[in-house]
């Protein structure tokens, strides 16, 4: 079966740190371009960060220089390492792979994960 | 960045009517947008890609059109499992953006 479930969710204090791990099966996740989505309770979705397939990667504003991701190919794994987490990063955070159509490979997204929740209090 | 702004945020419709759903750009993303639906509880799906492509699976009755700075998303007649939230996504340019969803739900 063709999925994503993530792990490594939970509750941390801020200026912590916590390491999200999103387990691929089905497909390699070196063969997509892979990405973190998160949602604050009761809000929209946030694009966080995303690897291409050569290891290139980008983040967005809030999180650059706190947030890494990188992979594992040999685990089949996508990573989210966090750190000096703030309140304002509590959300669902969900991996998702790239959608392809042959050679077409667009950063939209047809697979996700169910998501694990992060939750940045003292 | 690139704002995505939504609209209308609800929209109260009945089974069997149609929906019609707006997705604004700040500026031109040309046909690379997205739609994408969210249940309770639930991740994403996506519903259409590049503006007006169906992804895998997706039912006829779903339809995207637009370029540009505007598009839409039509219901032509909505069915009870259609009442969600849906979520527009521009992927021109980093950092990718969502806009930030219209609610439809039971009248």
């Amino acid at each position: 079966e063709v999925q994503l479930v993530e792990s490594g969710g939970g509750l941390v204090q801020p200026g912590g740190s916590l390491r999200l791990s999103c387990a691929a099966s089905g497909f390699a996740v070196s063969s997509r371009y892979m990405t973190w989505v998160r949602q604050a309770p009761g809000k929209g979705l946030e694009w966080v960060s995303a690897i291409y397939r050569g290891g290139d990667t980008h983040y967005a504003d809030s999180v650059k220089g706190r947030f890494t991701i990188s992979r594992d190919n040999s685990k089949n794994t996508l990573y989210l390492q966090m750190n000096s987490l703030r309140a304002e990063d509590t959300a669902v955070y969900y991996c998702a792979r790239s959608t392809s159509y042959g050679d077409y490979v667009p950063w939209y997204f047809d697979l996700w994960g169910r998501g694990t929740l992060v939750t940045v209090s003292s | 960045e690139i704002v995505l702004t939504q609209s209308p945020a609800t929209l109260s419709l009945s089974p069997g009517e149609r929906a019609t759903l707006s997705c604004w750009a700040s500026q031109s993303v040309y046909s690379y947008l997205a739609w994408y639906q969210q249940k309770p509880g639930q991740a994403p799906r996506l519903l259409i890609y590049d503006a007006s492509n169906r992804a895998t699976g997706i039912p006829a009755r779903f339809s995207g059109s637009g370029s540009g700075t505007d598009f839409t998303l039509t219901i032509s007649s909505l069915e009870p499992e259609d009442f969600a939230v849906y979520y527009c996504q521009q992927r021109i340019t980093w950092p990718l953006t969502f806009g930030g969803g219209t609610k439809v739900e039971i009248k």
